[in-house]
């Protein structure tokens, strides 16, 4: 199975910062990569696919990039609604596996 | 509306059995692949089983397999998952969820409210 790790596993930052969280495969996968929000006891949303594509109707600040192992995800400028954990999810294979999650709170 | 509703947790003893069911709306059901994705309480994501579109094929965690089964009827629009032998350790909030393909793209971009599933004596 591909383990997914993500880090930091939780952060606080200002509104307007910028936000960067990464995520490791432990083996190859291509770009196929997904990340999801979750907003405090909401469902997830996917927020991005193939690495880099973004979901229709979210916002632009939000961008990913990365391909085979290494993976990140950023905030260009943080939102009080972006309160939320932040999971990335494998696709390349079965099982899917999904990352421990990075919670972004603000400070 | 697109949506996804899920039904059927509730409280069971380790040992028992509880079908879970997803109903779909807004969009052509038979057209896309899903899956059942759990959460346990304060926990992360953890994908349970998915189902192409038109059934044919299934795929399963291997902490599921044997034990639970997941199947759709294209007909009424509804996902199921049939789980049994359940333990402690499958006390979650389940969520179905739609892939973007018909066969397992393996992302997904609808999701259901969830279900909880409590397994205890």
């Amino acid at each position: 199975d591909i383990q997914m790790t993500q880090s930091p596993s939780s952060l606080s930052a200002s509104v307007g910062d910028r936000v960067t969280i990464t995520c490791r495969a432990s083996q190859g996968i291509s770009n196929y990569l997904a990340w999801y929000q979750q907003k405090p006891g909401k469902v997830p949303e996917l927020l991005i696919y193939t690495a880099s594509a973004l979901q229709s109707g979210v916002p632009s600040r939000f961008s990913g990039i990365g391909s085979g192992t290494d993976f990140t995800l950023t905030i260009s400028s943080l939102q009080p609604e972006d309160v939320a954990t932040y999971y990335c999810q494998n696709y390349n294979s079965v099982p899917l596996t999904f990352g421990g999650g990075t919670k972004v709170e603000i400070k | 509306e697109v949506q996804l509703l899920e039904s059927g947790g509730g409280l069971v003893q380790p040992g028992g059995s509880l079908r879970l069911s997803c109903a779909a709306s807004g969009f052509t059901f038979s057209n896309y692949a899903m899956s059942w994705v759990r959460q346990a309480p304060g926990k992360g994501l953890e994908w349970v089983s998915a189902i192409s579109g038109s059934g044919d094929s299934t795929y399963y965690a291997d902490s599921v397999k044997g034990r639970f089964t997941i199947s759709r009827d294209n007909s009424k629009n509804t996902l199921y998952l049939q789980m049994n032998s359940l333990r402690a350790e499958d006390t979650a909030i389940y969520y179905c969820a739609k892939d973007r393909g018909g066969w397992l793209v393996g992302y997904f971009d609808l999701w259901g409210r969830g279900t909880l599933v409590t397994v205890s004596s």
